[in-house]
């Protein structure tokens, strides 16, 4: 059974600074792996999908990267600011196309 | 952003008692998804739908139904509300089974099962 992880579950750092959020699985068999941001009560909005046969993508000041073979992905935010503060949360499509959610990180970003 | 809607967006409602969420799409997707959220968990889905009538189980379908009789629209059913059914969900759309397309989110429902 897939699982996904996040670790940590809860980060906060100083403005400006680069920052790498982790998420990791158990089954290296995925067909995409995607990373959303979750504002606090509303809903997710996704920042990057990573197809299985591709190594990272790219969004203005987001990379997201993948490793299937170690069963990692991470998302790196350059030159962070306040307004990135959010839960960041990663899915991995199974074999039958539902999404298997981590838990999510909890990113504050202190002006 | 996507047209997806949910109603109501909160509600308080007693053990027993039926409740019927409503997700309503305008972007005529053909795939529909129910999640719920709780604390220390992701997300997970209860119920999706392929297209109208075609409804099939997720992870945590116990206590749930769902129906889609029309395009636009995919009601969630918990029968008779319990207190571990209090959680917030989220509706979610896509063109396609996701090999290649993200799933568009709505704003959430929070429910309180008393």
């Amino acid at each position: 059974k897939q699982e996904v992880t996040q670790i940590p579950a809860a980060l906060s750092v100083p403005e400006g600074e680069n920052l790498v959020l982790n998420c990791s699985f158990t089954d290296s068999a995925i067909y995409n792996l995607q990373w959303f941001r979750q504002d606090p009560g509303k809903g997710l909005t996704s920042l990057l999908l990573i197809q299985s046969s591709q190594r990272e993508q790219t969004s203005g000041r987001l990379n997201a990267s993948l490793d299937k073979s170690s069963g990692r992905s991470t998302l790196y935010i350059a030159a962070s600011q306040p307004g990135d503060s959010a839960t960041y949360l990663c899915a991995v499509s199974a074999s039958n196309y539902q999404l298997i959610w981590g838990a999510g990180t909890k990113l504050i970003i202190k002006p | 952003d996507a047209g997806i809607t949910q109603s109501p967006r909160h509600k308080v409602t007693e053990t027993g008692t039926p409740v019927t969420l409503r997700c309503h799409q305008t972007e005529n997707h053909r795939y529909m998804y129910w999640y719920r959220q709780d604390p220390g968990h992701g997300l997970r889905l209860i119920h999706y739908s392929y297209g109208v009538k075609d409804t099939d189980k997720g992870e945590v379908s116990d206590g749930y139904s769902v129906s889609r009789s029309k395009t636009e629209d995919f009601l969630l059913t918990l029968e008779s509300a319990t207190s571990s059914q209090t959680s917030v969900y989220f509706c979610a759309i896509s063109e396609s089974r996701g090999d290649e397309k993200t799933q568009y989110f709505g704003p959430g429902t929070r429910l309180l099962v008393l």
